[in-house]
């Protein structure tokens, strides 16, 4: 069975620095790879999937995952954030021609101060 | 855009109670879902369903069931509800071939509290 981890609950960090959120993946089969983000008192929205191809997936809001098969990472990057990122952050991983089963790991928490 | 409704934002009720939530979606997706959010857990799969009046069971399926009577209505059913099933409950739908390789689109959720 695939895992996921987020190595950090929480990340503050201060306006227009760059963040770095971690993903962590276990899985002895190809999988599809997602990020998610939270806003207050909402649902869930896709920021980004990495399918197959190109390493360096890009997402909405300038958000930018990397794929690593080799450290089977899929970390999350934004070279300058604004208080409207605050959120929380969900990774997410899935074997590929699966059952639907989404497995995410459990969730970071990103606060930008001003 | 799809879109995902789920009947109420915020809902209170008392324990022993038959709870249900509904969720539909606009998009003619075949696939539902029904997950708990609890802090320092994340999501957590209860049901899905990948057609009407098919259900497979999620990783936490106790004490709750669903009905997919419709391809567009999802519902969950807490049978006995109790205080251990305080939550906030998000439906999701997808659409697409059996992949595994489509996004899922999410509702706004249900916080139900239960005395």
């Amino acid at each position: 069975a695939q895992s996921v981890t987020q190595l950090d609950s929480q990340v503050p960090v201060f306006e227009e620095a760059p963040v770095e959120l971690r993903c962590n993946y276990s899985s002895s089969v190809s999988v599809y790879l997602f990020w998610y983000v939270q806003y207050p008192n909402q649902g869930l929205q896709l920021l980004l999937k990495y399918l197959s191809g190109s390493t360096l997936v890009k997402g909405i809001n300038g958000f930018e995952a990397e794929f690593n098969k080799s450290q089977t990472s899929f970390h999350l990057r934004k070279p300058s954030v604004h208080i409207s990122d605050t959120a929380e952050y969900f990774c997410a991983v899935r074997v590929r021609g699966s059952n639907y089963k989404l497995t995410f790991g459990k969730g970071t928490l990103l606060t930008v101060n001003p | 855009d799809v879109k995902v409704t789920q009947s109420s934002r915020y809902l209170v009720k008392r324990t022993g109670e038959k709870v249900f939530l509904e969720c539909v979606q606009d998009m003619d997706h075949e696939n539902m879902f029904w997950y708990r959010q609890d802090p320092g857990l994340g999501l957590r799969l209860i049901y899905f369903s990948y057609d009407v009046k098919m259900k497979e069971k999620g990783d936490i399926p106790e004490g709750y069931s669903v009905s997919r009577e419709k391809k567009e209505r999802f519902s969950l059913i807490l049978e006995s509800a109790s205080t251990n099933q305080t939550s906030m409950y998000l439906c999701a739908s997808e659409g697409g071939a059996r992949y595994g390789n489509q996004p899922q689109h999410f509702g706004d959720g249900t916080r139900l509290s239960i005395l």
